[in-house]
């Protein structure tokens, strides 16, 4: 069965440092790839999607990556602000699947 | 704007009470899913439709029913079999048959928390 496991877990970092997250599924077969971000209490909004075809997607100060023989993603945000402070979650689906999700990094920016 | 809407925001139930939980979408999706998130738990899939009038049990489906009657409502019914009911329920979409990989990726309505008093 596949699962999803995000590290870290939570991470705090001062205002204007780059950082990474990480997403990795135990079946590298993913057709797609998604990255939500969930503030408390509301829904997910998606951040960058990585389709069957792609490897990368850039938004902003947001690239996600896919490397789909190991089935590891990263999601990486720069220069970092106290707005970008929320849960992040990863997810993927597989051909006969909807999207399965990570538990989520908690990311906290201070000022 | 087109989006989901999910109603209501919180909802409270008695033992042994059946409720309804809401969601329409105006986006012209085929798809539409919902899942359950529980404190520091990933989304678990309980049911999700890729078309009128069909829709498939996802991992945690036991307790809950859904219907598909129009394109544009799936509607979910936590039953009172469901032993542990309180959690936050996320309603989502996609265009085509996202479950297959295609598509634009899924969009989340704003969820509805549910708590058993």
């Amino acid at each position: 069965k596949q699962e999803v496991t995000q590290i870290p877990a939570a991470l705090s970092v001062p205002e204007g440092e780059n950082l990474v997250l990480n997403c990795s599924f135990t079946d590298s077969a993913i057709y797609n790839l998604q990255w939500f971000r969930q503030d408390p209490g509301k829904g997910l909004t998606s951040l960058l999607l990585i389709q069957s075809s792609q490897r990368e997607q850039t938004s902003g100060r947001l690239n996600a990556s896919l490397d789909k023989s190991s089935g590891r993603s990263t999601l990486y945000i720069a220069a970092s602000q106290p707005g970008d402070s929320a849960t992040y979650l990863c997810a993927g689906n597989q051909a006969g699947t909807a999207l399965i999700f990570g538990k989520g990094t908690t990311l906290s920016v201070s000022s | 704007d087109g989006g989901i809407t999910q109603s209501p925001k919180y909802l409270f139930r008695k033992e042994g009470q059946n409720v309804t939980l809401s969601c329409e979408q105006n986006l012209n999706h085929d798809a539409m899913y919902w899942y359950r998130q529980d404190p520091g738990q990933g989304l678990r899939l309980i049911y999700y439709s890729q078309i009128v009038n069909d829709f498939q049990k996802g991992d945690i489906a036991e307790g809950y029913s859904v219907s598909r009657e129009k394109k544009e409502s799936f509607p979910l019914t936590v039953t009172s079999a469901q032993k542990n009911p309180t959690a936050f329920y996320l309603c989502a979409s996609s265009m085509g048959s996202g479950v297959f990989g295609t598509g634009d990726g899924y969009t989340f309505g704003s969820g509805t928390r549910l708590t058993v008093v």
